[in-house]
């Protein structure tokens, strides 16, 4: 198993400012995924944070409003830029295991205003 | 373009019954499907998951039935207890080992309330 701790759980921002969201994994694992959760609205992939090297956007997600860094296998960072009350989401930090189970953080709660 | 359907945004079932939850989708790449469930405040929690090679997978109170030709799957929870109240998400990806493995298209959830 794994377990995943977010930094922040939970913060209320202002507009125009940045905020970074770390991910932490007790053990190295093959993958590391940001998703955002809207309000009522389902999960949606951002990006997959590789190791090392520039993370992989989504369709309607770019760096320089959604900078990640992944330094080694057991933590990422996501960092939500220049936001606005629609950035008002869950950010949620997912992790792929060498076992192929697919675990998640329990979300940092994003309030812009 | 919502590749991953949940058409019923609540469903509410009485203590003890069957409960099912049903989830559609477009994509024929998608080969691994998986269920989770979230409680407020908390991340989403595994709960059973299917190859598109199979039909059914069961597992304690929980199966999932998967209709490959009307792309349609369906969890079933029997019996159902009020702890089951929760927003289910049904999820679906490539099959595990593969490069993009973990990289999960969701449903917008179906929220499952129990009564006692």
């Amino acid at each position: 198993s794994a377990v995943i701790s977010q930094k922040p759980s939970r913060d209320i921002c202002q507009r125009g400012t940045s905020l970074t969201i770390q991910c932490q994994v007790d053990s190295q694992v093959t993958m590391m995924f940001w998703y955002r959760q809207q309000p009522g609205q389902s999960l949606t992939l951002i990006a997959t944070a590789n190791q090392g090297s520039e993370a992989t956007y989504e369709s309607g997600f770019v760096i320089d409003k959604f900078p990640i860094s992944r330094p080694n296998l057991t933590f990422s960072t996501l960092t939500v830029s220049n936001m606005s009350p629609e950035d008002s989401s869950i950010y949620l930090c997912s992790v792929r295991t060498d076992g192929n189970t697919i675990y998640f953080g329990e979300g940092s709660w994003l309030t812009v205003v | 373009d919502q590749q991953v359907k949940q058409n019923s945004p609540s469903l509410s079932v009485q203590e003890g019954r069957i409960s099912i939850l049903n989830c559609d989708y477009t994509n024929s790449m998608f080969d691994y499907f998986l269920w989770y469930k979230k409680y407020p405040a908390e991340g989403p929690t595994f709960l059973i998951s299917i190859s598109s090679i199979k039909d059914k997978n069961e597992d304690g109170r929980f199966t999932v039935f998967l209709n490959k030709s009307a792309k349609h799957l369906s969890l079933h929870i029997v019996p159902s207890q009020p702890g089951d109240s929760a927003v289910y998400f049904c999820a679906a990806s490539n099959l595990p080992g593969g490069t993009s493995y973990g990289k999960l298209t969701f449903g917008q959830g179906t929220i499952l309330t129990v009564h006692p």
